[in-house]
């Protein structure tokens, strides 16, 4: 069974400052991962999707690699702005059952 | 290109009632999802639709859960005899799809549901 986990559960950093969020999964044999953003009360806004056999993808600020034989996955987050503030997710896609989700990492970016 | 959406936003409704959600999908979407989250948790999978018809279920979805997508287009979630355990975000996603590949998850602001 599929399982995601992401690293830290909660982060809170300065205006300005890079970071890197982490998610793990323990079945590599995955088709896709992809980064979600969730503000709190609402639905999830995909950020950036990345298949197999790719090994990053970067959408302005951010930037999402995968390395799919050590299950992990990175987003990284450049010059980090308060409206980043929100909860990310992790998700693998196996195959077998639609997207399975990590809890998240929630962030607080600080003025 | 007006997104997902679902309806009601909210709902509260009292322990043993039924209560029934609708997701409307982006047009072009033939894959529809329903998911539950509750708070501190991510999504967790409850059944999927490729165009009307119902692929797979989780076991989460016990027998007072039902979906429906009559015509492929929008679907309903019905809860029957809620209990206080089914309050959480319900929600609802789309996809296009290609052959052996997950195209990129759109969702909808979900529903609400609070069980008193």
């Amino acid at each position: 069974k599929q399982e995601v986990t992401q690293i830290p559960a909660a982060l809170s950093v300065p205006e300005g400052e890079n970071l890197v969020l982490n998610c793990s999964f323990t079945d590599s044999a995955i088709y896709n991962l992809q980064w979600f953003r969730q503000d709190p009360g609402k639905g999830l806004t995909s950020l950036l999707l990345i298949q197999s056999s790719q090994r990053e993808q970067t959408s302005g600020r951010l930037n999402a690699s995968l390395d799919k034989s050590s299950g992990r996955s990175t987003l990284y987050i450049a010059a980090s702005q308060p409206g980043d503030s929100a909860t990310y997710l992790c998700a693998v896609f196996s195959g077998n059952t639609p997207l399975v989700f990590g809890k998240g990492t929630r962030l607080s970016v600080i003025a | 290109d007006t997104g997902v959406s679902q309806n009601p936003r909210h709902k509260i409704t009292k322990r043993g009632q039924n209560v029934t959600f609708r997701c409307d999908p982006i047009s072009e979407h033939n894959r529809l999802y329903w998911y539950r989250q509750t708070l501190g948790q991510g999504p967790e999978f409850l059944t999927y639709f490729q165009n009307e018809a119902q692929l797979e279920k989780s076991r989460l979805l016990s027998d007072r859960f039902s979906a429906e997508r009559p015509k492929g287009s929008f679907s309903t979630l019905e809860i029957q005899r809620t209990e206080q355990g089914d309050s959480a975000m319900y929600l609802c996603a789309s996809s296009g799809d290609r052959p052996g590949r997950l195209e990129k998850l759109f969702f909808g602001s979900g529903t609400q549901l609070s069980v008193l």
